[in-house]
């Protein structure tokens, strides 16, 4: 199994419906972060959680919550959904202070929204 | 405002070269600098991280340099395999800002 579960994998939806997407990891680790891939543009950091009483916004946080239920679980949801949230998702971990800062990626949610 | 920067966008080589992927970055104060790979469709897979007090860091056939004050990191690999076509991204950690800024990644393709 993954160390970094993300659901769905794939999600159509229509402009103005409520989407949740949802991460899950197994390797203990205290910082989780969502980011949107965009071709041309790389990865942007929408929102970041250290812990699970820290919840911080990233660069393009505008239309987009976050939920961060428990250690293992960080949860991103977009209220409305529009055209120009269509874009790869990805989940990722990694080690708070004292170890590597290397990040561990979840396999991605593709998100379409017509 | 940091902003990372990988040329070429797109690369090709013959099988068996050893060829080199660039990175660079516009503030120098750093944490640290991260290689990853990106197969179509899927997630990022870390190669190689460097420290911001290292100047190199090996992994296989896998070797990343950085120089920090000309604000730059390679990847070189080694006799490359069309294993190794993927996507290549940078990444660096900015002191005090405990977030990642991403290039846009350079496309390689090993022609076999």
């Amino acid at each position: 199994d993954a160390d970094v579960t993300q659901t769905p994998r794939n999600r159509i939806t229509k402009t103005g419906k409520r989407i949740m997407l949802e991460c899950s990891q197994t390797k203990g680790h205290d910082r989780m972060y969502w980011y949107r891939q965009d071709p041309g543009l790389g990865l942007r950091l929408i929102y970041y959680s250290f812990d699970v009483k820290d919840i911080n916004k990233g660069e393009i946080s505008d239309g987009y919550s976050v939920s961060r239920q428990a250690q293992a679980k960080f949860s991103l949801s977009l209220e409305s959904a529009i055209p120009n949230q269509t874009a790869l998702y990805f989940c990722a971990t990694s080690v708070i202070s004292g170890g590597s800062g290397e990040l561990f990626f979840g396999e991605g949610s593709r998100l379409t929204v017509l | 405002k940091q902003e990372v920067t990988q040329i070429p966008a797109a690369l090709s080589v013959p099988e068996g070269e050893n060829l080199v992927l660039n990175c660079s970055f516009t503030d120098s104060a750093i944490y640290n600098l991260q290689w990853f790979r990106q197969d179509p469709g899927k997630g990022l897979t870390s190669l190689l991280l460097i420290q911001s007090s290292q100047r190199e860091q090996t992994s296989g056939r896998l070797n990343a340099s950085l120089d920090k004050s000309s604000g730059r990191s390679t990847l070189y690999i080694a006799a490359s395999q069309p294993g190794d076509s993927a996507t290549y991204l940078c990444a660096v950690e900015r002191r005090g800002n405990e977030k990642l800024t991403f290039g846009t990644g350079t496309r390689l393709t090993i022609i076999p």
